[in-house]
C-alpha cells in the first residue's frame, strides 16, 4: 500500500473548520483513501473513505485532488470533542494479498481550542 | 447488535504465563485484525484474517498466535507473556468491499 505523509500536529479554533492534509503521491489506481481518528485511549473510529470523487457524510468531508496524490479531511465545525489523532491510510480493497491489512502511520494530532 | 466485543478489559499477567484475548463480532464481518498500541505510540498490526480459516501475519506477529475457526471469533493467544507485551490490544472487523473497520474498546494488558 502507498505511504502517506501527514503533519504531526495542528490546532483549530472551536467552531471553525478543521482542514487536515494528507499526501499520498505514490497511490495506485485501485487504492482508496481512508480516514480514522482515535480519541484519547479509545479504539480508533472510522470517519470516511474515497477513491477519486469527493465524499461527504455526517462526520466530515473528504476532498481528493484530481491527480489523487493528496487529500484533505474537513471537519466543518470543529468542537472540543474532535480533539484526537487523525490517521490517513491508503489501501486496496480487492484482489490483493494486502486486502485485509490496515497499517496505521503516526497521524496528525488535532487540538481544538476554545 | 453489540459490534466488536473484547474481553477481558483489563488483565495482569506474570512473565511466562499464557492467556487468550477474546474478540467477537456479531456483524458477520469477513475481515478481522488485532493491533497493539504502546503508550504514546501508534497502532501496530499483529495478525489479521480475511475469512474463517485464513489468517496472516502483520507487522509485529512474534509471540502471538491466532486462529479463525468461525466468522464471529478471532482470539489472540499470548504463548509466554513477556513485559514487552505490556500494551493495549485492539480488535477490529469490517465487511468485504470498500468499508471501514469497526474497533473494539480494547484490552489493557500488563505483564509483570
Amino acid at each position: 500500500d502507498a505511504k502517506t505523509t501527514q503533519p504531526p500536529s495542528m490546532d483549530c479554533a472551536e467552531g471553525r473548520a478543521a482542514n487536515l492534509p494528507c499526501n499520498h503521491s505514490t497511490i495506485s489506481g485501485n487504492e482508496y483513501v481512508y480516514w480514522y481518528r482515535q480519541i484519547h485511549s479509545q479504539g480508533p473510529q472510522y470517519i470516511i473513505h474515497g477513491l477519486k470523487n469527493n465524499e461527504t457524510n455526517e462526520m466530515a468531508s473528504l476532498i481528493i485532488t484530481e491527480d489523487r496524490k493528496s487529500s484533505t479531511l474537513i471537519l466543518p465545525h470543529a468542537t472540543l470533542r474532535d480533539t484526537a489523532v487523525y490517521y490517513c491510510i491508503v489501501r486496496v480493497n480487492w484482489g490483493s494479498s494486502n486486502t485485509g491489512k490496515l497499517i496505521f502511520g503516526q497521524g496528525t494530532t488535532l487540538q481544538v481550542k476554545p | 447488535n453489540a459490534g466488536v466485543t473484547q474481553t477481558p478489559k483489563f488483565q495482569v499477567l506474570k512473565t511466562g504465563q499464557s492467556m487468550t484475548l477474546q474478540c467477537a463480532q456479531d456483524m458477520n464481518h469477513e475481515y478481522m485484525s488485532w493491533y497493539r498500541q504502546d503508550p504514546g505510540m501508534g497502532l501496530r498490526l499483529i495478525h489479521y484474517s480475511v475469512g474463517a480459516g485464513i489468517t496472516d501475519q502483520g507487522e509485529v506477529p512474534n509471540g502471538y498466535n491466532v486462529s479463525r475457526s468461525t466468522t464471529e471469533d478471532f482470539p489472540l493467544r499470548l504463548l509466554s507473556a513477556a513485559p514487552s507485551q505490556t500494551s493495549v490490544y485492539f480488535c477490529a472487523s469490517r465487511p468485504g468491499g470498500a468499508y471501514g473497520y469497526t474497533f473494539g474498546s480494547g484490552t489493557r494488558l500488563t505483564v509483570v
